[in-house]
C-alpha cells in the first residue's frame, strides 16, 4: 500500500530553470512531510521539511508548497543547477515519539547544463 | 564529527544464506532505524531500536530480526535469503523520542542475492 504518491519519474530542466516535484498523502494524520535528496552511491540527506501548520517554506533555492485540503505538497527547486542533479524523495510521518518515514518512489532530477 | 557508518558497504551473497549488517550512529544520537531501498524505489522501513529494544517494525517477515547494542550501535541480520532481498540496506539514526524527522541517513550496505 503506496500511502505517499510522487511525480514525475524522471525530470530534465535547463540550468536556471525551475524544477518542480509534486507528493500526495492519503493518511491524513500525516503531521510531518520532508524532502530528501540522494546522489548515486550515498544515503538520502534531508534537504527540507514542513508542518502543516505553514504552508509554504523557503530555504535558499529550495521551497515546499503544502495544501493540506488536497492533501499534496510539492518541492520547487529554483535557479536549478548541474549539481541539483539527484534523486529526490518525498516522505511523510505522523504523531509524536518515534519517526518512521513513509517515502514516495523518488524523481530523478537532471539538470542540463 | 562522524556520521552515520555502516558496514560493508557491498556484500554478495547466495539463497539461503543469513547476512549481518552493521550500523554506527551519528554522535550523540540514541535511536537506530533500518530502511530498505530496492533499486528504483524509496527506502522502506524495517524496523527501529531504541534503549536495546525494538520500539517499531514495519511490514517486514521475521526472517528480518535486529539488535542494538549499549553504546547505540545496531545489527541488521536477515536470514534465509532470498533473490528479493537483494537491495540496499540504509540505516538512519536520530535522538530520542522527538519526532524532529531529522532522521541521518548513512551510505548503505549494498546486498546482493544470488
Amino acid at each position: 500500500q503506496q500511502q505517499v504518491k510522487q511525480s514525475p519519474q524522471s525530470l530534465i530542466v535547463q540550468k536556471g530553470g525551475i524544477s518542480i516535484i509534486n507528493c500526495a498523502y492519503e493518511n491524513t494524520a500525516f503531521d510531518y512531510f520532508p524532502w530528501y535528496q540522494q546522489f548515486p552511491g550515498k544515503g538520502p540527506a534531508l534537504l527540507i521539511a514542513i508542518r502543516p501548520d505553514v504552508s509554504e517554506k523557503k530555504e535558499g533555492r529550495f521551497t515546499i508548497s503544502f495544501n493540506k485540503s488536497a492533501k499534496q505538497f510539492s518541492l520547487h527547486i529554483m535557479d536549478s543547477q548541474p549539481g541539483d542533479s539527484a534523486t529526490y524523495f518525498c516522505a511523510a510521518s505522523k504523531g509524536t515519539g518515534f519517526q518512521k518515514l513513509v517515502f514516495g518512489t523518488g524523481t530523478r532530477l537532471l539538470v542540463s547544463p | 564529527d562522524a556520521g552515520v557508518t555502516q558496514s560493508p558497504t557491498h556484500l554478495i551473497k547466495t539463497r539461503g544464506q543469513q547476512v549481518t549488517l552493521r550500523c554506527s550512529p551519528k554522535s550523540g544520537h540514541d535511536t537506530v532505524s533500518w530502511y530498505q531501498q530496492a533499486l528504483g524505489q524509496g527506502p522502506q522501513f524495517i524496523f527501529q531500536y531504541y534503549e536495546e529494544e525494538e520500539r517499531q517494525r514495519g511490514n517486514f517477515p521475521d526472517r528480518f530480526s535486529g539488535h542494538q547494542f549499549p553504546n547505540y550501535s545496531s545489527e541488521l541480520n536477515v536470514n534465509a535469503l532470498l533473490l528479493g532481498d537483494s537491495a540496499l540496506y540504509l540505516c538512519a539514526s536520530s535522538f530520542g523520542t522527538l519526532n524532529t524527522g531529522e532522521l541521518f541517513f548513512g551510505e548503505g550496505s549494498r546486498l546482493t542475492v544470488l
